[in-house]
């Protein structure tokens, strides 16, 4: 069974950089794809982009300006940065895999971490 | 980006009574949508992809349908655990984006 857990800061400061680390067990990080995914409190989602293990990545325009993620394979994990963070940055943020069957993969997700709370204030 | 209209924005059922729950696309997205479930204080819960297709370990009594811009998500008869939030996701271009949720509630 798939596992991801977050890590990271829950309090950022308004133009700071938020960071987050994402931990999988139960499958190897070069196996598949990964995507970072937020949600505002008592709203909906919004999908900040995916990594994978070769550095290939694609973030959502909105975001993209400020957003990096990396991979760690020696630690089977993977890590997300956004810059210049304001109070609308304020989300429960979740890691999450790429589903993939025995015979495709597809770009919904289908293991995810329970997620964090990050607070963008001073 | 392709935008995804979720109605009602709530739903009040009771147990045992039928669901249906609308998304609509923007512009086609093909049979390219999946439905996620998530409950207060959860991470979603993929449900359905590729509009009609069950995941693994969701009961039968969640169905989809639809196809270009109109899409159905479908619960036979309530059972208290699923009262829940609903969301919809497209995969048929960059950026994936969800619609903006149903609440299901008693």
């Amino acid at each position: 069974q798939v596992q991801l857990q977050e890590s990271g800061p829950g309090l950022v400061k308004p133009s700071e950089t938020l960071s987050l680390t994402c931990s999988v067990s139960g499958a190897s990080i070069n196996s598949y794809y990964w995507s970072w995914i937020r949600q505002p409190p008592g709203k909906g989602l919004e999908w900040i982009g995916y990594i994978y293990y070769t550095g290939n990545s694609n973030y959502n325009p909105s975001l993209k300006s400020r957003v990096t993620m990396s991979v760690d394979t020696s630690k089977n994990q993977f890590s997300l940065n956004l810059s210049s963070v304001t109070a609308a940055d304020t989300a429960v943020y979740y890691c999450a895999k790429k589903y993939c069957s025995s015979s495709s993969c597809q770009w919904i997700f289908d293991f995810w971490g329970q997620g964090t709370l990050v607070t963008v204030s001073s | 980006e392709i935008v995804l209209t979720q109605s009602p924005a709530t739903l009040s059922l009771s147990p045992g009574e039928r669901a249906t729950l609308s998304c609509r696309a923007s512009q086609s997205v093909s049979s390219y949508l999946a439905w996620y479930q998530q409950k207060p204080g959860q991470a979603p819960r993929l449900l359905i992809y590729d509009a009609s297709n069950r995941a693994t370990g969701i009961p039968a009594r969640f169905s989809g349908s639809g196809s270009g811009t109109d899409f159905t998500l479908s619960i036979s008869s309530l059972e208290p655990e699923d009262f829940a939030v609903y969301y919809c996701q497209h995969r048929s271009n960059w950026p994936l984006t969800f619609g903006q949720g149903t609440k299901l509630e008693i």
